[in-house]
């Protein structure tokens, strides 16, 4: 098993540019995440899903959005990138039943110029 | 928004010393996890405690989740160079397990 992937690894954009970033995973977990994690203050929770055709925000959704059409594909949207959109974007999953992990993708590290 | 405390943000110590790391809320957790963190990759799961008073032990790593379930404690023993990484933990309220809050981290440097 991959697990969870991300692409891209690395990207700059300019001011107003949009671009998805996707992620994939394949070990049918029903709960997807995206969080952003900037120096100093750990992970925040941008969106969330519970499954296919199903998304909830999180602490920080302003700015971005999300799909969830497949179990193994919740990518997200930036539609007009601003500098405070600069950070590192990780993909996550889980199951749904009691087991608490999430497992984590190696990251996309966004920057905004 | 719940909020969850981790102190010290830096920490850098000698090879074969000791080291706790704290985790403080002031909301009761559901659960409570600590995950790991190297340069250039996704956290990874260390442990999960959800019963008060728990300990878990794993290798040189102790954790400690308090009787009332409002804190927790990363205790590693002999720390080690390969011990070097971001400590995080996250806490889960309420019934909604599904969704954790994150810690602001623990930067951990062992030097040889």
């Amino acid at each position: 098993n991959a697990g969870v992937t991300q692409t891209p690894k690395f990207r700059i954009l300019k001011i107003g540019q949009s671009m998805t970033l996707q992620c994939t995973q394949d070990m049918n977990h029903n709960y997807m995440y995206w969080y952003r994690q900037d120096p100093g203050m750990g992970l925040k929770l941008i969106y969330y899903s519970v499954g296919a055709g199903i998304t909830d925000k999180g602490e920080v959704p302003n700015g971005y959005n999300v799909s969830r059409s497949t179990t193994e594909d919740f990518p997200l949207r930036l539609e007009l990138a601003a500098p405070s959109q600069t950070s590192v974007y990780f993909c996550a999953s889980r199951r749904s039943t009691d087991n608490y992990e999430q497992y984590f993708g190696p990251g996309t590290r966004l920057t905004v110029t | 928004t719940q909020l969850l405390e981790q102190s010290p943000q830096f920490l850098s110590i000698q090879e074969g010393e000791n080291l706790t790391v704290y985790c403080n809320s002031s909301s009761v957790f559901s659960s409570l996890q600590w995950y790991r963190q190297e340069p250039g990759e996704g956290p990874v799961l260390l442990v999960t405690v959800v019963t008060g008073g728990e300990v878990k032990k794993l290798k040189r790593l102790t954790f400690q989740f308090g009787d009332a379930r409002k804190d927790s404690s990363l205790h590693i023993t002999a720390a080690q160079p390969g011990d070097t990484g971001l400590y995080l933990c996250a806490g889960a309220w309420g019934g909604s397990n599904y969704k954790l809050t994150f810690g602001k981290g623990t930067l951990l440097t062992v030097n040889p």
